[in-house]
């Protein structure tokens, strides 16, 4: 079946430090690839997508490049803000009718 | 465009007793979908609405569960003869429904705790 599989957390950094995120996956088919966020005490929220291969995601500072070769949708931020702690998720969408599957979230703490 | 709302926000409720949960999605889209999180894990899929059918159901949802959208609007989520185990974020998400790639809005969730 298909899965989602992201690095473990917390990971702790520096204001304004590199953040990488690392997320693999397994599917049948082509899937399409997410990043969702859960600020504390909020919802979850789109980060970024990508729809097909060497396609990327990008916003707020974030990336991401769907790699069907390694299978792989690993979040990259140049240089992150204490407003970027958070949950971060990895999903995957490969049905026509859009359930999405996610990985067991990436906790980023930020510290100034 | 006003978000998705789920109500209530919280529920406390003692075992076996049973509890409803209602999602609005956004005005005029016509799919929904009920997720379930547990603490240090991801969302995982329960149930999908296009429109007013029920089209999916996952493993996850034993038959003490029901969720219904009548006339394709808003959503409930019906939980009987709830157990400890069922203490949970419920999370309901609506798109479009114009492609596969929608995207999905989430609501704030409706966290149980079943003492």
């Amino acid at each position: 079946g298909n899965s989602v599989t992201q690095m473990e957390g917390p990971v702790t950094l520096s204001e304004e430090a590199f953040l990488t995120i690392n997320c693999t996956y397994t599917a049948t088919g082509y899937p399409s690839l997410f990043w969702y966020v859960q600020y504390p005490g909020e919802g979850l929220q789109l980060l970024l997508k990508a729809t097909k291969a060497d396609d990327k995601g990008s916003n707020k500072g974030f990336e991401a490049t769907y790699r069907k070769e390694t299978t792989s949708f690993h979040l990259e931020k140049g240089s992150v803000q204490v407003s970027d702690s958070a949950v971060y998720f990895c999903a995957l969408k490969t049905d026509s009718w859009g359930k999405l599957q996610f990985g067991a979230g990436t906790q980023v703490v930020v510290t100034p | 465009d006003t978000g998705v709302s789920q109500d209530p926000r919280h529920k406390i409720t003692k075992r076996g007793q049973n509890v409803t949960f209602r999602c609005d999605p956004i005005s005029e889209h016509n799919r929904l979908y009920w997720y379930r999180q547990t603490l240090g894990q991801g969302p995982e899929f329960l149930t999908y609405f296009q429109n007013e059918a029920q089209l999916e159901k996952s493993r996850l949802l034993s038959d003490r569960f029901s969720a219904e959208r009548p006339k394709g609007s808003f959503s409930t989520l019906e939980i009987q003869r709830t157990e400890q185990g069922d203490s949970a974020m419920y999370l309901c998400a609506s798109s479009p429904g114009l492609a596969v790639t929608d995207t999905q809005y989430f609501g704030p969730g409706t966290r149980l705790t079943v003492l």
